[in-house]
């Protein structure tokens, strides 16, 4: 079971639509609809964003979208704000009741 | 608003059994449609998840840690709990522990405990 695969660093300018990717294998990403994103802020819990791929917790901004194609997952921030900058993780369900996480991603807003 | 809260002690020795317990408030553990888990994250770097637990007693381990983890649950005291045994310092972390949807994400999470190995 290998950590999923995040882009170390992105950043954007306010206003401007980012994208973070996360690569996976076809026994995780690529079989299931199960993939998660947290944000998560310097000494905080992360916060769920998106789950099975492509739904948003209520209250959660509709700027955030998620997709998938194949073994990669994406997360698509839109109407880039201050407040967005954070950490982003991304995680799927990899069959046996297992689960595993990417590597994170810091956007930095410029 | 579901809570979680982690508590145990903060400093273990290296060869020592880490033990954690998460108390779940203003909600049920006892639900067919929720797992509990334990995520942790080193200092300065990502999430990993350690393992999981369905209020009967069933438990799923990552497998990688698998070895060394046991995770069990008292649904009359609204817990969960965390053993980790052999540590090490590459086991110090922030443990989180968390509410797991059984389409596999992760809603509500306790604000985490910083735990270290140290001689």
């Amino acid at each position: 079971q290998s950590a999923l695969t995040q882009p170390a660093s992105v950043s954007g300018t306010p206003g401007q639509s980012i994208t973070i990717s996360c690569t996976g294998a076809t026994s995780d990403i690529g079989s299931y609809k199960l993939v998660s994103w947290y944000q998560q802020d310097p000494g905080k819990a992360p916060k769920l964003i998106i789950y099975e791929v492509n739904k948003r917790p209520s209250g959660v901004s509709d700027r955030f979208s998620g997709s998938r194609s194949g073994n990669t997952a994406s997360l698509t921030i839109s109407g880039l704000q201050a407040v967005d900058e954070a950490d982003y993780y991304c995680c799927s369900y990899a069959g046996d009741s297992t689960l595993v996480f990417g590597g994170g991603t810091r956007l930095t807003v410029l | 608003q579901l809570q979680l809260q982690e508590s145990g002690p903060g400093l273990v020795k290296p060869s020592e059994t880490l033990s954690l317990t998460c108390t779940v408030s203003r909600g049920s553990i006892y639900s067919s449609t929720y797992y509990w888990g334990w995520i942790r994250q080193p200092p300065g770097k990502g999430l990993e998840w350690i393992g999981s637990v369905y209020y009967t007693g069933s438990t799923y381990y990552n497998p990688s840690l698998k070895s060394r983890v046991t995770i069990s649950v008292d649904p009359s005291k609204k817990q969960f709990s965390l053993r980790l045994t052999s540590v090490t310092a590459a086991d110090t972390a922030v443990y989180y522990c968390a509410r797991l949807d059984s389409v596999w994400y992760f809603d509500y999470w306790g604000q985490g405990i910083l735990f270290t190995v140290s001689s």
